[in-house]
């Protein structure tokens, strides 16, 4: 069975602060590594992208960290702001599977 | 462009009563999705379609049927619905394989 494991399941983070998730796989076929936001009463939203030829990306405040050997990614949000949040979940898929596998998401709350 | 719409926002049926979830997207997406998103389970895939005519199981497909007779739209039906399929059901799409999803809203569905 293909999963994704993510954690924590819940986050509370001071503003300015770090917050970070993590998700591990088990299909090394895997070639695509999506994380989602999704804010109560609406639909998840792609936030950021990684896939597996690079180790690091970042967009803004958001950054995806990729480790190929463990079969790991992590999302590190710097800088965090009560208007980050929301639930985030990772997925990942590949160009031969079905569809994406979500992780069980993480709710994040920044205190303000 | 109106993106990933989906019809009604919210329903209440009886067990036992059936009804039909519309998706439309104005993207000229190939692949839509439908995916079900209960508390600490994430979202799961219900059934999705590669194309115009096509139709495919998911993870969770029991209970559900589908129907893609035009590229833009994308419709679950519950023939006869039990409270374990009360959830909030989002319909996805995506131009291709191993990309971005665009979300709908979502429909909040309850089962008395």
């Amino acid at each position: 069975q293909q999963q994704v494991k993510q954690s924590p399941q819940s986050l509370i983070v001071q503003k300015g602060g770090i917050s970070i998730i993590n998700c591990a796989y088990e299909n090394t076929a895997f070639d695509y590594f999506p994380w989602y936001q999704q804010f109560p009463g609406k639909g998840p939203a792609l936030l950021i992208a990684i896939r597996p030829d690079v180790s690091e990306k970042k967009e803004g405040r958001f950054t995806i960290s990729f480790n190929k050997s463990a079969k790991q990614f992590s999302l590190h949000i710097m800088d965090s702001q009560p208007g980050d949040s929301a639930t985030y979940f990772c997925a990942a898929s590949n160009q031969a599977g079905t569809a994406l596998i979500f992780g069980k998401g993480t709710t994040l709350s920044v205190s303000s | 462009n109106a993106g990933v719409t989906q019809t009604p926002k919210f329903r209440v049926l009886k067990t036992g009563q059936s009804m039909t979830l519309l998706c439309a997207q104005d993207m000229n997406h190939e692949y839509m999705y439908w995916y079900r998103q209960d508390p600490g389970m994430g979202l799961r895939l219900i059934h999705y379609s590669v194309g115009e005519g096509t139709t495919a199981k998911g993870e969770v497909p029991d209970g559900y049927n589908v129907s893609r007779l035009k590229k833009q739209n994308f419709l679950l039906g519950l023939e006869s619905a039990a409270p374990s399929q009360t959830s909030v059901y989002f319909c996805a799409s995506s131009p291709r394989q191993g990309n971005e999803q665009f979300f709908g809203p979502g429909t909040r569905l309850t089962v008395l």
